[in-house]
């Protein structure tokens, strides 16, 4: 049984370009989270997904960023028209069941805009 | 307000010896306190979880405490190793009109010298 997967592990992209994170949560888990870290801080949620469904997404910008788990693949989280603070390590979680349910993170995508 | 704080921010220890990181908190209404350790380029493992009625788990060198009166936690780490060099974070689960919402403490960074 696969661990969460995220791909890429390293993303370079340049200002203005559109930056697309994949995660792919364990199997039977039907709960998907993204938080942001930035260097030597702590992480910070993003939003959290349930199959097809945004519940909370309290955490994430307004503008350019939007997430989304369908029915089918991988959960997405899609960052548009990328600026160099956009820069960070973004960690997907996903849990079988939200509540007493441990996290089970991915090893991360980092983010590099230049 | 639904907060988390760790303390030390950071801590340097040589190998051998013991150290405890505290968790405070003041999130309620309470459902879970986990701690998480985070290895540099990673993301974060569970290492232990604390229920309301629980005081005290162990998990190998891993010991965590629980004093839900005065809302504390402490992890103690005991003869410490190399590889105990990592992020340990504090994560309490916060259960209200039965959505459950994850507080992160932004951790603490332990750095084990030989």
């Amino acid at each position: 049984n696969a661990g969460v997967m995220q791909n890429p592990r390293h993303l370079v992209r340049r200002r203005g370009q559109e930056a697309r994170l994949r995660c792919s949560p364990m199997k039977g888990h039907s709960h998907v989270y993204w938080y942001r870290q930035l260097p030597e801080e702590g992480l910070k949620f993003m939003v959290y997904l349930q199959k097809e469904n945004i519940i909370d997404e309290s955490g994430m910008p307004k503008e350019r960023f939007s997430a989304e788990f369908p029915k089918e693949g991988p959960s997405i989280l899609r960052i548009q028209q990328v600026v160099r603070g956009d820069s960070a390590a973004y960690f997907c979680a996903s849990s079988q069941d939200r509540g007493n349910e441990k996290l089970f993170f991915g090893s991360g995508t980092q983010l590099s805009v230049l | 307000k639904n907060q988390v704080e760790q303390s030390p921010q950071s801590l340097i220890i040589l190998e051998g010896k013991n150290c405890t990181l505290q968790c405070n908190y003041t999130v309620s209404p309470f459902s879970n306190l986990r701690w998480y350790k985070q290895d540099t380029g990673r993301g974060p493992v569970s290492l232990t979880i604390m229920t309301f009625s629980e005081n005290t788990k162990s998990n190998g060198r891993y010991t965590a405490t629980l004093d839900a009166d005065t809302k504390q936690s402490s992890l103690h780490i005991t003869a410490s190793q190399l590889s105990d060099s990592a992020s340990y974070i504090c994560v309490v689960t916060r259960k209200s009109s039965g959505t459950y919402k994850y507080i992160f403490g932004t951790g603490t960074r332990l750095k084990v010298l030989a």
